[in-house]
């Protein structure tokens, strides 16, 4: 039973534009989302969350969007850029520790 | 500062072998986790630790056992390696504020034959 998922495994777009890439989750007790963002061959590094009391937080290009009746959330890159180029996971946390999705791997092309 | 190492980067085992990996943070960080990551099944949580001398089970911890003898250092032990072990597996820490986020080290990359 997964509990945070990521149901795109892959996301291309053009250099410029804007990257969506979406989680949904299934338990109501989560109450902290987070972004992480996977380079090959290096760790998982911390990209931007949001906390169940709100439902937008914004960090220069990157925003995320919570939805809680939707049980959902995105993250949204405005311009996205080649370096963005990345596997993305969010996670969800209720207890201090964290449920990751699958993660999503975004292309920008030049 | 170096962050959150892990030893060693990568390593082959015959099923049967054992080993220990090793996480090392120094940002004086009290929780530490034991992750591992498959194909299409994102992180999942195998051990985690919230103090010196503490340890409890994660999602996964079936194969697996650790240790928390020093706060910075954080071991995780394959007392008998299996196939389905083979995997990348990725050790992180956070301080005890709860909505803090986790520092992830670089992953060892390990192959049971």
């Amino acid at each position: 039973d997964q509990q945070v998922k990521q149901n795109s495994p892959s996301l291309s777009v053009q250099e410029g534009r804007i990257s969506i890439l979406n989680c949904d989750y299934t338990n109501s007790m989560f109450d902290y989302f987070l972004w992480y963002k996977k380079y090959p061959a290096e760790g998982p590094t911390f990209l931007i969350s949001i906390s169940s009391i709100k439902d937008k937080n914004e960090d220069g290009r990157f925003t995320v969007f919570l939805n809680k009746s939707a049980k959902h959330l995105s993250l949204h890159i405005v311009p996205s850029q080649p370096g963005d180029s990345a596997v993305y996971f969010c996670a969800a946390s209720g207890t201090g520790k964290l449920i990751f999705g699958q993660g999503t791997t975004l292309q920008v092309k030049p | 500062n170096a962050g959150v190492t892990q030893t060693p980067k990568f390593r082959v085992l015959k099923t049967g072998q054992s080993m220990t990996l090793l996480c090392a943070q120094d940002m004086n960080h009290e929780y530490m986790y034991w992750y591992r990551q498959d194909p299409g099944m994102g992180l999942r949580l195998i051990h985690y630790s919230v103090g010196e001398g503490t340890t409890a089970k994660g999602e996964v911890p079936d194969g697996y056992n650790v240790s928390r003898l020093k706060k910075q250092n954080f071991l995780l032990g394959l007392e008998s390696a299996a196939p389905s072990q083979t995997s990348v597996y990725f050790c992180a820490s956070r301080t005890g504020v709860r909505r803090n986020e986790q520092f992830f080290g670089p992953g060892t990359r390990l192959t049971v034959l």
